[in-house]
């Protein structure tokens, strides 16, 4: 597509749901990134993928917290149990490659709320 | 000391004023520099890369100063659609962008 597509846009549940996130990066881009952002805040790094290399996790704040990426395409980001703090907004990104001099283009994000 | 560093502002100009915000990294080793706008509530979207000569873009010029490891973003002849939040962020080698937290500016008519 011509940008990074995230699904929901926003999404609604109780506490202690799981929920699906979905990340459709830029067509040809081997890099995928997810963060999120809390209202006013900075953004937050989650998990990287690259090609087929093994993904880097270190930002996922709990084991509630995993990612996969099939195809090396699309990517779901998936919270189990969600709790009131796992409200923020999530936001995908997607860079060419993972080298260092490429810039990371981002989706619309998704709001997520934890009632 | 954080990686990455920005004054968080606000920077309240009036319109056609020009105005500078830099951002201190602590990585000496960074090769890769970037400034994004982000506006109330949507995502980041990328301003313009940093290259080591510096670079223009419009009314928008973007240095890099490694001796003192900072860049910097100039805006000219500010727009009230420059009210934003400008975002820097620096790759210290690892493939992983670190972020600043950004500096708010508030163009006023």
């Amino acid at each position: 597509g011509a940008g990074v597509s995230q699904s929901p846009s926003n999404k609604v549940t109780e506490k202690g749901k799981d929920v699906e996130l979905r990340c459709d990066p830029i067509s040809g881009h081997t890099a995928l990134y997810w963060y999120r952002q809390s209202l006013g805040q900075g953004l937050e790094f989650l998990i990287y993928f690259q090609g087929n290399s093994a993904p880097d996790k270190s930002g996922l704040p709990s084991d509630r917290f995993s990612a996969e990426r099939t195809g090396g395409s699309v990517s779901t980001l998936t919270i189990q149990r969600t709790q009131q703090e796992d409200s923020a907004v999530y936001l995908c990104a997607s860079s060419r490659t993972g080298a260092e001099n490429q810039p990371q283009h981002f989706g619309d994000g998704t709001r997520l709320s934890i009632l | 000391r954080k990686e990455v560093e920005q004054d968080p502002g606000p920077f309240n100009v009036p319109e056609g004023a020009t105005v500078a915000f830099n951002c201190t990294y602590s990585n000496s080793a960074s090769q890769s520099f970037f400034w994004y706008r982000q506006d109330c509530r949507k995502e980041p979207k990328l301003l313009m890369s940093v290259y080591s000569s510096g670079n223009e873009d419009g009314r928008f010029t973007a240095q890099l100063n490694r001796a003192s490891q900072y860049i910097s973003l100039l805006i000219r002849d500010s727009k009230l659609s420059d009210s934003a939040t400008y975002l820097c962020a620096v790759n210290p080698r690892n493939r992983k962008l670190i972020w600043g937290l950004g500096t708010s500016l508030a163009v006023n008519p």
